[in-house]
């Protein structure tokens, strides 16, 4: 079946430090990809999302590329903040049917 | 606004009682979703809705009901058949049912007491 594989947190960073994430996967056929946050407390939040391989999503700073060839979905940012604090989850949509498979999310702790 | 509602946001619960988590989406979308997150995990399915007055079971359907009356209503009740309810609940919806990106709404906690 389908599965989500993130880098185990928490990542703990000094304020402007470059941040990545790993994020690899394991689906059949064409899956589209995407990366929600969650702040303490809260909802998720839809953070970037690619549909395709080689696609670039990108949102508030955040990045990631669709890279099948090494089935990765990286998120990456130049300088974080410490209001990027929270969790990142890394999830994919197989192409037929429409059910998140979610991977177990990384904590972010950003120290000013 | 256009957004999903869950309500309450905080929800006590005794044991051998069953609740019901609110959920509203004004977005005009087909698709609903129940998601359950324990403490530092991640997310699991409990129960999917394409469309009006249909819907399938998740992952971990167990111990849930919800229906599907209205297209903008999903509501979960958790039952006392559930052994360990207590969790984050998130409710989401999605225009469509094949590769639609999928927003979620502010979560319901629920404690047993």
């Amino acid at each position: 079946g389908d599965s989500v594989t993130q880098m185990e947190g928490p990542v703990t960073l000094s304020e402007e430090a470059f941040l990545t994430i790993n994020c690899t996967y394991t689906a059949t056929g064409y899956p589209s990809l995407f990366w929600y946050v969650q702040y303490p407390g809260e909802g998720l939040q839809l953070l970037l999302k690619a549909t395709k391989a080689d696609d670039k999503g990108s949102n508030k700073g955040f990045e990631a590329t669709y890279r099948k060839e090494t089935t990765s979905f990286h998120l990456e940012k130049g300088s974080v903040q410490v209001s990027d604090s929270a969790v990142y989850f890394c999830a994919l949509i197989r192409n037929a049917g429409n059910m998140l498979t979610f991977g177990g999310g990384t904590r972010l702790m950003v120290k000013p | 606004d256009g957004g999903i509602t869950q309500s309450p946001k905080y929800l006590f619960r005794k044991e051998g009682q069953n609740v019901t988590l609110s959920c509203e989406q004004n977005l005009n979308h087909d698709a609903m979703y129940w998601y359950r997150q324990d403490p530092g995990q991640g997310l699991r399915l409990i129960y999917y809705s394409q469309i009006v007055n249909d819907f399938q079971k998740g992952d971990i359907a167990e111990g849930y009901s919800v229906s599907r009356e209205k297209k903008e209503s999903f509501p979960l009740t958790v039952t006392s058949a559930q052994k360990n309810p207590t969790a984050f609940y998130l409710c989401a919806s999605s225009s469509g049912f094949s590769g639609n990106t999928i927003y979620f709404g502010e979560g319901s906690w629920l404690t047993v007491v």
